[in-house]
């Protein structure tokens, strides 16, 4: 059984750019929620998505955005990329009703 | 809206235990989770309590007080690989999850 699977694993980019970011969901889960870790921090929530809508938001800007597909896999999009946008991208999914997340291996974003 | 804090860093003894402290300040919430993740590694999951008092799992056990806006894990019998970070965080509506700043454990021999 396959866990969470994101791509790609790092990334470099250029400020001003855009990024999509992929996650495959764990087998059965059905709800995937997106972070962003900077270095020493914790995960700071940014969306989830369930039934191919967004949820729930923290506290990120509008240039932050996503989508979830009818197979449950997800897509975080970054738009007019900026230097402080350098971080870990972790993909968690989970079943709706469930209070445990499974967590991706992250995708590294850097941001020049 | 919510925080948690928790000491940045705790240093324990191989064999001996260990308690990770973690307060928190939040108008409502349905859990306290902790999660573990070792250096360039995935956050993985460890405990969760929805109710106050113990919760044990193996080697780890995980407490809360909601009258005290206050949990603890509990890492017994440490091992080298349990030198990691480790976070608490709390888990609102449908798993929109506040993690805490962290508290990166170093075990020593």
């Amino acid at each position: 059984d396959a866990g969470v699977t994101q791509s790609p694993t790092h990334l470099i980019k250029t400020r001003g750019q855009q990024v999509t970011l992929r996650c495959s969901p764990k087998s059965g889960h059905d709800t995937v929620s997106w972070y962003q870790q900077a270095l020493g921090q914790g995960p700071q929530f940014i969306f989830q998505y369930y039934e191919e809508e967004e949820r729930q938001r923290g506290n990120f800007p509008d240039r932050f955005s996503g989508h979830q597909f009818p197979n449950y896999s997800s897509e975080l999009n970054v738009n007019a990329l900026l230097l402080g946008d350098s971080a870990l991208y972790l993909c968690a999914s989970s079943r709706r009703q469930g209070y445990e997340q499974y967590f991706g291996p992250g995708t590294r974003l850097t941001v020049t | 809206g919510q925080s948690l804090e928790q000491p940045s860093e705790v240093t324990a003894v191989e064999g001996a235990i260990v308690q990770i402290n973690c307060t928190y300040q939040t108008s409502g919430f349905y859990g306290l989770s902790w999660y573990q993740q070792h250096d360039g590694g995935a956050p993985t999951f460890l405990s969760y309590n929805a109710l106050d008092g113990l919760e044990e799992t193996g080697r780890f056990s995980s407490f809360l007080s909601r009258s005290d806006s206050y949990g603890y894990l509990l890492l017994q019998e440490l091992q080298m690989k349990d030198s990691a970070s480790y976070f608490c965080a709390l888990s609102g509506g449908y798993q929109k999850v506040t993690f805490g700043t962290g508290t990166k454990l170093q075990v020593i021999p």
